[in-house]
């Protein structure tokens, strides 16, 4: 069975960390991703890689970096977490470098940050 | 980027059919259209994509106009358990793919 795993289910922080999202996938897939979700606005891309060290923004890159060294993991990184960053991220994988291949997501982690 | 336009949401009586409409008026001759669905607090999962013919699996069938300006999910028997957030995504071809706020299904008894 194909699995994007995300490492924290619920996490709270405070103003000010610095915050690690870590997601895992064992397919072997060239593509992952990040998004955010919160009511009313739909899942927003926050950044996307289609290879090991590669990166590219998405729709809605201030306030977040990323990182991946290895095939299977890709970082989500907040480097000051604000309020206005509370919400559910979600990672997500895929297979090819063209316009095909089903996502793949994981089960989401939803940070608070007070 | 193609951009998709969805009915915000649609009721759908239990064990009917449920038509879910999407527009993507700007789509390009080499993208796909993909339908996932999401769950209440789960991840969104794949349901079915096209180019250009209709396509069926064990989930749905997915009906694309000829101009392909626009899609139709079909639910062709719906359950409760089919209550959930739809969203149809056109995936480009440099992979940066982009959800919208999709249909919020309610399949009532």
């Amino acid at each position: 069975d194909v699995k994007v795993t995300q490492s924290s289910r619920y996490l709270v922080k405070r103003t000010g960390e610095k915050v690690f999202l870590e997601c895992v996938q064992d397919m072997d897939h060239e593509n992952m991703f990040w998004y955010r979700q919160d009511p009313g606005l739909g899942l927003r891309l926050i950044y996307f890689s289609y290879d090991v060290k590669m990166k590219e923004k998405g729709d809605i890159p201030e306030g977040y970096s990323v990182s991946r060294e290895k095939k299977e993991r890709f970082s989500l990184i907040l480097e000051s977490a604000s309020t206005n960053q509370t919400s559910m991220y979600l990672c997500a994988s895929s297979q090819g470098t063209v316009n095909t291949g089903e996502l793949f997501f994981g089960e989401g982690s939803r940070l608070t940050v007070l | 980027d193609a951009k998709t336009t969805q009915p915000t949401s649609m009721d759908c009586a239990e064990g009917r059919a449920a038509n879910l409409p999407c527009n993507h008026s700007t789509i390009s001759g080499n993208e796909y259209v993909y339908w996932y669905r999401q769950i209440h607090s789960q991840g969104p999962q794949y349901i079915i994509h096209g180019l250009k013919n209709n396509e069926t699996n064990e989930m749905a069938s997915l009906i694309i106009t000829e101009d392909r300006k626009s899609s139709t999910l079909i639910l062709p028997h719906a359950t409760l358990r089919d209550t959930a957030v739809y969203y149809c995504i056109v995936r480009p071809l440099y992979q940066k793919v982009t959800f919208g706020t999709g249909t919020k299904l309610q399949v009532i008894p």
